[in-house]
């Protein structure tokens, strides 16, 4: 069964480093999430991307957030300057878009210290 | 004013029973509805899509009442490995999904 993957599965980086996620969409769909869950919080929306667009971000997704998709199989997010609330759980998701449904990847849990 | 609201829990069931628990939600245009499965730091896996009225998937069921904006889930006969936290999603917006922050369930042998 095809899956969204997620690399790394866990980063630590020193406080105002810049990071890069990765993401590899499951392959035939168009549209892709990023989200975030801080420890014992709820999971949160950052933004989602079509047609090599930003379509949607949240308040969350500031100006030290960017996205990108490099080429036809990775889906990124770079996060400049880690602040130390940076740290939690980023998850990436996809959806085929025929429907409202998205799956999700494994996660990187992200330390920043 | 939360959009996406559930009891956390804990909900303690011994193995077997039956257990539901609901999601209420604030934008009444919402159109679908998803529960997902989140186990311990690990990430949600979709349980089951709700367009309609409900859905049904084994010991599973979720029913949408509009009229009261909240969705349900039934699970019949628990198993053990039923524990985890179950999050409730709505699209808020045009894309993205707006999680609970979950209730969390125990099954106890």
């Amino acid at each position: 069964e095809p899956e969204v993957t997620q690399t790394p599965s866990h980063q630590v980086t020193q406080m105002g480093q810049e990071v890069i996620l990765r993401c590899v969409p499951i392959s035939n769909h168009l549209y892709f999430y990023w989200y975030r869950q801080i420890l014992g919080q709820k999971v949160e929306f950052l933004v989602s991307f079509y047609n090599n667009e930003i379509s949607e971000k949240s308040e969350i997704f500031d100006d030290q957030f960017s996205v990108e998709r490099p080429d036809g199989s990775n889906f990124t997010l770079k996060i400049r300057s880690t602040k130390l609330e940076d740290s939690a759980m980023y998850f990436c998701a996809s959806s085929d878009g025929t429907s409202d449904t998205q799956y999700f990847g494994p996660g990187t849990r992200l330390t920043v210290l | 004013r939360k959009e996406v609201e559930q009891d956390p829990g804990p909900f303690n069931v011994p193995e077997g029973a039956t257990v539901a628990f609901n999601c209420t939600y604030s934008n009444s245009a919402s159109q679908s509805f998803f529960w997902y499965r989140q186990d311990c730091r690990k990430e949600p896996k979709l349980l089951m899509s709700v367009y309609s009225s409900g859905n049904e998937d084994g010991r599973f069921t979720a029913q949408l009442n509009r009229a009261s904006q909240y969705i349900s889930l039934l699970i019949r006969d628990s198993k053990l490995s039923d524990s985890a936290t179950y999050l409730c999603a709505v699209p808020v917006g045009a894309d993205g999904l707006t999680f609970g922050k979950g209730t969390h369930l125990i099954i106890q042998p």
